[in-house]
């Protein structure tokens, strides 16, 4: 059975730091994928990432995948308040194509 | 706006009542999927179809819960003799299935049960 895990959970930080977020995953997957969450609100969209190694940018948010290691990083460069939300990666089961989330990491950022 | 839409974004029902959500997918898209989400957790799966068929159903989805996508486009999901356990949101999403296949996720129908 696919588990996803996610940590940190709650990650408080000051604007213009860096951080990273770690997505490990218990099974073999084709396919992770990394969402944003505002209170309230539904899911957004950042990346899927297919194979090995690979990496995506957008503006302040970089994720890559490491499939031997079964772990996939969402790397925060110089955080802004903005992006202040909950983060969540999902997996791919090749079993029968269902995504299995995380729990989660809530991520404030300070002015 | 050609996004995901659900209706309704909210619903307050009593203990017992039943309850309908649509959903509505992106045009082009053919699969569509269910989640229900509580406070503080991640989706969970309930349900997906491709077109009008239903692949997969979760186990957790007791048989209060029912899903009909009839003519491959939008989606309702029923649950009968509602719990106060079955207070979440409820979620939809669609793809369109390919290499890069992302679900793109409606809104939300936030379900309160008294």
């Amino acid at each position: 059975e696919l588990k996803v895990e996610q940590n940190p959970l709650f990650l408080s930080m000051q604007e213009g730091k860096n951080y990273t977020i770690y997505c490990n995953y218990s099974t073999t997957s084709d396919r992770l994928y990394w969402y944003r969450q505002d209170p309230g609100k539904s899911l957004e969209s950042l990346f899927v990432l297919l194979s090995n190694g690979a990496v995506k940018q957008e503006g302040r948010l970089m994720a890559s995948l490491d499939t031997k290691a079964r772990l996939s990083t969402l790397h925060i460069t110089a955080a802004v308040h903005d992006l202040s939300a909950t983060y969540f990666c999902a997996v791919e089961d090749v079993s029968n194509y269902q995504l299995i989330w995380g729990a989660g990491t809530k991520l404030i950022i300070k002015p | 706006d050609t996004g995901v839409s659900q209706d309704p974004r909210h619903k307050i029902t009593k203990r017992g009542q039943n309850v309908t959500f649509r959903c509505d997918p992106i045009s082009e898209h053919n699969r569509l999927y269910w989640y229900r989400q509580t406070l503080g957790q991640g989706p969970e799966f309930l349900t997906y179809f491709q077109n009008e068929a239903q692949l997969e159903k979760s186990r957790l989805l007791s048989d209060r819960f029912s899903a009909e996508r009839p003519k491959g486009s939008f989606s309702t999901l029923e649950i009968q003799r509602t719990e106060q356990g079955d207070s979440a949101m409820y979620l939809c999403a669609s793809s369109l299935v390919g290499l890069q296949e992302t679900q793109y996720f409606g809104p939300g129908t936030r379900l309160l049960v008294l």
